[in-house]
């Protein structure tokens, strides 16, 4: 199956720090991409969509000024958590949609997930 | 969207024991997927269903999705330790480009007692 790395695989940054997480595309292209975000022993929550090329779209309740998303090629997503807070802590998670938008091909390849602890 | 219910939350099963997890919405699905996570690592997609009634199969597990495109169940038969880890079932939203996303359920965490 598709590729998906996310680099970093841990970080631990201090409080008021930015952090970038890289999502990339191995072996497709993938122009849409989405972020996620999972606390422990919770579900995935959708943070945003990525469309390379323009502007993320954000969910409900997701800050874009503090979570800021670039997806400026066909293989490359990054969210970057801006001033991070300990409330920031969790795992985050990228995906990269392969297959025609909308037929039955369709699939989600995720990353392995970015372990975020803000201390 | 609103959240896809999963029961049950925990479920911890002997090896060997057969677990079914299940899948719920309100409102009709146009599809239903199904990840695995295991523990400390990320989603694996396992399977998408599209039709009102479908049932597959992948080895030991069986997917099925409702008649009234409502509800979905995954069961495992003969479960074993490498079974262990959380199942997510998503639906996807959107069929036109550039707006579809998962949303995920709440996911049914198995653990096995060897």
């Amino acid at each position: 199956g598709a590729v998906v790395s996310q680099h970093p695989s841990r970080v631990i940054c201090k409080s008021g720090t930015s952090v970038k997480i890289e999502c990339r595309s191995l072996d497709f292209q993938a122009t849409t991409m989405f972020w996620y975000r999972q606390f422990p022993k919770q579900s995935l929550m959708l943070m945003a969509t990525s469309n390379e090329g323009s502007k993320a779209t954000y969910e409900q309740g997701v800050e874009k000024d503090k979570f800021l998303i670039n997806h400026a090629s066909l293989t490359l997503s990054t969210l970057t958590v801006t001033s991070a807070h300990p409330e920031d802590s969790s795992f985050y998670i990228c995906s990269a949609r392969a297959g025609h938008p909308g037929s039955p091909e369709e699939t989600q390849y995720f990353g392995p997930g970015t372990r975020l602890l803000v201390l | 969207g609103q959240q896809v219910m999963q029961i049950p939350q925990y479920q911890h099963v002997q090896e060997g024991e057969d677990f079914t997890t299940y899948c719920n919405s309100s409102t009709t699905l146009s599809n239903i997927q199904w990840y695995k996570q295991r523990p400390g690592g990320h989603p694996v997609f396992l399977i998408q269903l599209v039709k009102s009634g479908e049932v597959k199969k992948q080895k030991r597990l069986t997917f099925q999705f409702g008649e009234a495109k409502k509800n979905s169940s995954l069961h495992i038969t003969a479960t074993q330790t490498t079974d262990v880890g959380t199942y997510f079932c998503a639906r996807r939203d959107g069929r036109n480009f550039g707006n579809e996303k998962l949303t995920f359920g709440t996911g049914t965490r198995l653990t096995i007692i060897p």
